[in-house]
């Protein structure tokens, strides 16, 4: 059975600190894509990562992937309060181009 | 987003009554999905479709159908609404390069 895994599943951090979201999936891809959702919202791309090896970054945020590992981090740096929301990681497992979404990650940074 | 709509964004129905929520896109994309979102469950798969009247069964498929008659539209019908369908459902099209883009979401409540 395919799962995507992510931890921790909630995160409260401080205002300055750095930390990982860790994203695990049980199949081979190659495609992983990140998802922030803010309360009552929609969710909106943040990053696209389509080979081994990968890295985006945007801002405070920087996603990676190891596909030998089938991992994906998503890293934030020196946290401020707009980062608070939830953040999904989706695999693209190339079956009838369906993807499959990790549980979220419900981040709350504190002042 | 833009290039796809959901409607209507807020439903309030009975028990045992039909429901068709509606997707609506101008990106001519194939590929057209239902998600619903509960909380702990992330997002799940209920219905995709890969072309006009080609359409598959998702992870939690049962007590829902799909039709597309057009490119543009794809509907989600509960043919007899129970109180386990309260969710949001989130509409989406897809690219490998870009990944899902999402609708707006409906919220459905069952009473």
């Amino acid at each position: 059975e395919l799962k995507v895994e992510q931890n921790p599943l909630f995160l409260s951090m401080q205002e300055g600190k750095n930390y990982t979201i860790y994203c695990n999936y049980s199949t081979t891809s190659d495609r992983l894509y990140w998802y922030r959702q803010d309360p009552g919202k929609s969710l909106e791309s943040l990053f696209v990562l389509l080979s081994n090896g990968a890295v985006k970054q945007e801002g405070r945020l920087m996603a990676s992937l190891d596909t030998k590992a089938r991992l994906s981090t998503l890293h934030i740096t020196a946290a401020v309060h707009d980062l608070s929301a939830t953040y999904f990681c989706a695999v693209d497992m190339s079956t009838g181009n369906q993807f499959y979404f990790g549980t979220g990650t419900s981040l709350t940074v504190i002042p | 987003d833009a290039g796809i709509t959901q409607s209507p964004r807020h439903k309030v129905t009975e028990t045992g009554t039909p429901v068709t929520l509606r997707c609506h896109q101008t990106e001519n994309h194939r590929y057209m999905y239902w998600y619903r979102q509960d909380p702990g469950h992330g997002l799940r798969l209920i219905h995709y479709s890969y072309g006009v009247k080609d359409t598959d069964k998702g992870e939690v498929s049962d007590g829902y159908s799909v039709s597309r008659s057009k490119t543009e539209d794809f509907l989600l019908t509960l043919e007899s609404a129970t109180s386990s369908q309260t969710s949001v459902y989130f509409c989406a099209i897809s690219s490998t390069s870009y990944g899902y883009t999402f609708g707006s979401g409906t919220r459905l409540t069952v009473v």
